[in-house]
């Protein structure tokens, strides 16, 4: 079967780095995406990874290792609006998104 | 109207009910999605559409069906709705002709709650 595992909930400080980590086993790969949801609303486009390597966009980055079935998005610099839930996705061989439950990041001041 | 637009923003209804959920897109966006969302799961593919006058089965299609008569619009109907059905329903879509890397572009949700 698909699988897509993230941690269910981080807790982080205002100003530090959280990285969440990402592992999937899914039939086929064509790219890996991460969205950010805050509570009530849609999810919203972060990154896309289909190369090994890190992929750099402001306080955001997404790394990708397709040896290892593995992604983490590293946020930098938090801010309380980064408060949000944090969704893995990996485009399967059939081009259909396999979502992860998400991970929920809580920001404390 | 700019991007994806869903409606109701929310419903109470009944089991047994049928009930449709409406969703347009102006990005001329060939591909559409629906989702559901439910807590502590990961977002579940009910119906897609790559193109106007297609249709596939998502990873849960049982009790919902959709159509798409045109590019904007991708409706999606529960014939006759039970309470397993309540959820988060989310309507998306992209640009497929550019390849695996365009992202889904949401729309708000539907809450729906079946008594």
């Amino acid at each position: 079967g698909q699988n897509i595992d993230q941690p269910t909930e981080m807790t982080a400080t205002e100003g530090a780095i959280v990285q969440i980590n990402c592992t999937y086993q899914t039939s086929g790969f064509n790219g890996l995406f991460w969205y950010q949801q805050h509570a009530g609303e849609a999810p919203t486009f972060l990154s896309y990874n289909v190369l090994d390597g890190l992929e750099e966009k402001g306080r955001f980055s997404s790394f990708l290792s397709r040896s290892k079935g593995y992604s983490y998005l590293l946020l930098k610099e938090l801010q309380m609006k980064d408060s949000a839930s944090y969704l893995c996705a990996v485009k399967d061989s059939n081009y259909q998104l396999i979502w992860g439950a998400g991970t929920k990041l809580i920001i404390k001041p | 109207i700019a991007g994806i637009t869903q409606a109701p923003t929310s419903q109470i209804l009944a089991a047994g009910r049928r009930m449709t959920l409406r969703c347009t897109q102006d990005m001329r966006h060939n591909a559409m999605y629906w989702y559901r969302q439910d807590l502590g799961l990961g977002l579940r593919l009910i119906h897609y559409s790559n193109t106007a006058g297609t249709t596939g089965k998502g990873e849960v299609p049982d009790g919902y069906s959709v159509s798409r008569a045109n590019t904007d619009d991708f409706p999606l109907t529960l014939a006759s709705a039970v309470p397993s059905q309540t959820s988060v329903y989310f309507c998306a879509s992209s640009d497929a002709s550019g390849g695996a890397s365009n992202e889904q572009f949401f729309g708000p949700g539907t809450r729906l709650t079946v008594l």
